[in-house]
């Protein structure tokens, strides 16, 4: 069975610092992961998705992903953080090649003045 | 192109009730898939619907259940409601075809907050 790990709950960066947040899947076909963005009181954004191809991804506000599968990891990253990227963030596999997403349990990041 | 539209926004209900919540997909998207979110369990799959089909499930008891239009605007029903309920039910939308519908975006909408009392 497919999953996804995330370490670290909560991550705090200072504003302007490296925003590095985890992600570790288990699969057993090679996986589609996904990152995807939440603001209080809001759904799902996605920030980039990997599929096939080049294994570093890059999304939107300015955040990539590099897929590595001998670490089994897909990390998101920003060079420098910005007030406005707090939120919580989540790693998703897609199950099996379908729309059935698994979730990790989330990475609240906050991000100080 | 509007995005993904859920009404109602919130939702109050007893124990015991029932409810339906409702889901407009993004317009020529014909998947809409269903999560439920809460603070012990995360975000779990509910269910994925193609074509007024269920195509895909998760693990939920049969008092949660769905359907979907043939303009593929979609219900999702919860009978005998449970404290345990409570939740962010968000639903989303892809376009649904493609070899690989894994590699497809899912959007998803902002959601409606069930409370159980």
């Amino acid at each position: 069975a497919q999953s996804v790990t995330q370490l670290g709950s909560h991550v705090s960066v200072s504003e302007g610092a490296l925003v590095l947040l985890r992600c570790n899947y288990s699969s057993s076909v090679p996986p589609y992961l996904f990152w995807y963005v939440q603001y209080p009181n809001q759904g799902l954004q996605l920030l980039l998705k990997y599929t096939t191809g080049a294994t570093l991804v890059k999304g939107i506000n300015g955040f990539e992903a590099e897929f590595k599968k001998s670490e089994t990891s897909f990390h998101l990253t920003k060079p420098s953080a910005h007030m406005s990227d707090a939120a919580e963030y989540f790693c998703a596999v897609s199950d099996s090649g379908t729309y059935k997403y698994i979730f990790g349990t989330g990475t609240r990041l906050k991000v100080l003045a | 192109k509007a995005g993904v539209t859920q009404t109602p926004r919130y939702l109050i209900k007893t124990r015991g009730q029932q409810v339906t919540l409702s889901c407009s997909p993004i317009s020529g998207h014909r998947s809409v898939s269903w999560y439920q979110q809460t603070p012990g369990q995360g975000l779990q799959f509910l269910f994925e619907y193609f074509s007024e089909t269920q195509r895909n499930k998760g693990n939920f008891p049969g008092r949660f259940s769905g359907r979907q239009f043939s303009n593929s605007r979609s219900e999702m029903n919860v009978s005998t409601l449970e404290l345990g309920d409570s939740a962010l039910y968000l639903c989303a939308s892809s376009s649904g075809s493609g070899r690989a519908r894994g590699t497809d975006t899912q959007y998803f909408g902002p959601g409606t907050r069930l409370t159980v009392l």
